[in-house]
């Protein structure tokens, strides 16, 4: 199986701050990488998928890069609603493994 | 609007079974493939299994293998899963997601997702 790794585990950030979450894949996925968002007692939410394409409807403060192993959520400048837990999970191949999550909450 | 709710949730003893179902609506059904996931209490997110839109082809994570079993109604726009033997570690929310596309031998990325039910195993 495919192991994922985030980190930080949690970021404590302000409205306005750049955030940047790191998802490694324990082998290479090429691009099949996506990022949700999770906000609690809510289901999650698609961000971006192929690594770095924003899913329909989703702020283009979003942003995605990464292939292979290393990848990369960015949030250009936080906003109050997007406090929340940001997961990865590749879909190369099955079981498509999630990562741990990171938690983004405010300074 | 794509809408997906899911039921059958509840309390059930370890060693019981429970069937979810999760009703969709909003698009062609048997033309993408659908998955369940589940969330232990304060946990992460766990893939639980994946079906094609043809209803072949279901793939299950190791820890439910054996024991649930997915399955789709297309002429009902319904997707199940069926839980036997259940186990305290099985104590989640499940949420069914529908997949970005078809496929029948690669994951797709879920792109809508219901909200969830909850299933408690304890005695």
């Amino acid at each position: 199986d495919i192991q994922m790794t985030q980190s930080p585990s949690s970021v404590s950030a302000s409205v306005g701050d750049r955030v940047t979450i790191t998802c490694r894949a324990s082998q290479g996925i090429s691009s099949w990488l996506v990022w949700y968002q999770q906000k609690p007692g809510k289901a999650p939410k698609l961000l971006i998928y192929a690594a770095s394409s924003l899913q329909s409807g989703v702020p283009s403060r979003f942003s995605g890069s990464g292939s292979g192993t290393d990848f990369t959520l960015t949030i250009s400048s936080l906003q109050p609603e997007d406090f929340a837990t940001y997961y990865c999970q590749q879909v190369n191949s099955f079981p498509p493994t999630f990562g741990p999550g990171t938690k983004v909450d405010i300074k | 609007e794509v809408q997906l709710l899911e039921s059958g949730g509840g309390l059930v003893q370890p060693g019981g079974s429970l069937r979810l179902s999760c009703a969709a609506s909003g698009f062609t059904f048997s033309t993408y493939a659908m998955r369940w996931v589940r969330q232990a209490p304060g946990k992460g997110l766990e893939w639980v299994s994946d079906i094609s839109g043809s209803g072949g082809y279901p793939y299950y994570a190791d820890s439910v293998k054996g024991r649930f079993t997915m399955s789709r109604d297309n002429s009902k726009n319904t997707l199940y899963l069926q839980m036997n033997s259940l186990r305290a570690e099985d104590t989640a929310v499940y949420y069914c997601a529908k997949g970005a596309y078809d496929s029948s031998d690669h994951p797709t990325p879920g792109d809508y997702w219901g909200q969830g039910t909850l299933v408690i195993v304890s005695s």
